[in-house]
């Protein structure tokens, strides 16, 4: 069975401009998260979906937002980019709503220059 | 507000020795899941082992084991019989799910295996 599917794995955008990030889940899970990792750090949580509805959000902007499609298939996407937001993007699913048990995909690398 | 800390930003082990990072959390809940995952080069997050906090017993998957103290609020990992693939870094991290599914990570702990 496929794991966590996330494209594309590195990105390089330019300050300004705006970013949209894929993740498929594990087939059956229908809660998708996604989670900013700064190197050196831990990840920290940015959004939750669950049944193609938020359920809970981080500390972000409002320059981060995402959706969840019918497939559970979910985009994360970033507006007005800056050099900070350079960090590698983890997406995770889980099969409950809680995420008791969450698997992770490799990850985008995105660069901002 | 809940946090976690990893005080041990790097650890070294002998191949086929045993090895114990530790964790530290703070929470008001009285239910929750605590977790290692595992973090090598490829940056994937690989989940080690799960812990939820109603279950006295620690849980225990093949050579990785947890002392989930709950009074104390630690919850420490245990490699043994270190392996060459075990290095990575290593990270704990709590499960807040009464908002939205949420995990909250310690800073990680980098371990190396040394040959």
């Amino acid at each position: 069975d496929a794991g966590v599917t996330q494209s594309p794995t590195h990105l390089i955008k330019t300050r300004g401009q705006h970013v949209t990030l894929r993740c498929s889940p594990i087939s059956g899970h229908k809660s998708v998260s996604w989670y900013q990792q700064v190197l050196g750090q831990g990840p920290q949580f940015i959004f939750q979906y669950y049944e193609k509805e938020e359920r809970g959000r981080g500390n972000f902007p409002d320059r981060f937002s995402a959706r969840q499609f019918p497939n559970y298939s979910s985009e994360l996407n970033v507006n007005a980019l800056l050099l900070g937001d350079s960090a590698l993007y983890l997406c995770a699913s889980s099969w409950d709503r809680r995420n008791t048990e969450a698997f992770f995909g490799q990850g985008t690398r995105l660069t901002v220059v | 507000a809940q946090t976690v800390t990893q005080s041990q930003p790097e650890m070294s082990v002998q191949e086929a020795e045993t090895v114990t990072l530790s964790c530290t959390y703070d929470t008001s809940e009285s239910d929750y899941y605590l977790f290692w995952y595992k973090q090598p080069p490829s940056r994937q997050m690989i989940l080690v082992i799960r812990q939820e906090a109603y279950k006295q017993q620690n849980a225990t998957e093949n050579r990785f084991s947890v002392n989930f103290q709950k009074a104390a609020k630690s919850f420490s990992l245990k490699i043994s019989d270190s392996q060459l693939g075990d290095a990575a870094m290593y990270f704990c991290a709590y499960l807040l799910y009464n908002q939205g599914g949420k995990l909250i990570f310690g800073q990680g702990t980098e371990l190396s295996v040394k040959p």
